[in-house]
């Protein structure tokens, strides 16, 4: 059964750091991988999808890596701000029909 | 561009009612599905659809059912509402294909039984 944990659970960083948020998944068997973002009482916004045979993805101060291998992604943000504050979530599609999904890194970024 | 909508944002139910929770979406989607978030857990799958006439169960489906009649919509019915289905409720769509393409989720419902 493929399982997702992202470490750590919840960060505080002050306004203008470099942070990594990680994600592993147990079974390296997956499609594709997505990162999300939620805000309080909101829905997911999806941020960046990696596909099984890609590495990396960019998009302005995010880039996200995958390791399919050692079952790893990684989500980099570059210079955060308190805009970036909310929780971040992972999720692996191990089958065509379903999302496995990680339980959060909720950020604080401090000004 | 509409994406993804849920109603209600907010119910309140009693135990032993029905509802119906809705999901809309406007990109072609073939692919939809439902999951519930909870504290703790994260969020699982409930039921999902690859087509019109296409239903099939997640992870947690025993209290819900769907049924899929067009491409946009697919509504989550809860039969006789219980506590533990206190949660918020997302639906999500996206294109079908082999290797899975990008998720889009909607805004959610948040449901309380009481």
């Amino acid at each position: 059964k493929q399982e997702v944990t992202q470490i750590p659970a919840a960060l505080s960083v002050p306004e203008g750091e470099n942070l990594v948020l990680n994600c592993s998944f147990t079974d390296s068997a997956i499609y594709n991988l997505q990162w999300f973002r939620q805000d309080p009482g909101k829905g997911l916004t999806s941020l960046l999808l990696i596909q099984s045979s890609q590495r990396e993805q960019t998009s302005g101060r995010l880039n996200a890596s995958l390791d399919k291998s050692s079952g790893r992604s990684t989500l980099y943000i570059a210079a955060s701000q308190p805009g970036d504050s909310a929780t971040y979530l992972c999720a692996v599609r191990t089958g065509s029909e379903k999302l496995v999904f990680g339980k959060g890194t909720k950020l604080t970024v401090n000004p | 561009n509409a994406g993804v909508t849920q109603t209600p944002k907010f119910q309140v139910l009693k135990t032993g009612q029905s509802m119906t929770l809705q999901c809309a979406q406007d990109m072609n989607h073939e692919y939809m599905s439902w999951y519930r978030q909870d504290p703790g857990m994260g969020l699982r799958l409930i039921h999902y659809s690859v087509g019109a006439g296409i239903t099939d169960q997640g992870e947690v489906p025993n209290g819900y059912n769907v049924s899929r009649s067009t491409t946009e919509d697919f509504p989550l019915r809860l039969l006789s509402a219980a506590p533990s289905q206190t949660s918020v409720y997302f639906c999500a769509s996206s294109y079908w294909a082999d290797r899975g393409t990008e998720a889009f989720f909607g805004q959610g419902t948040r449901l309380t039984v009481v």
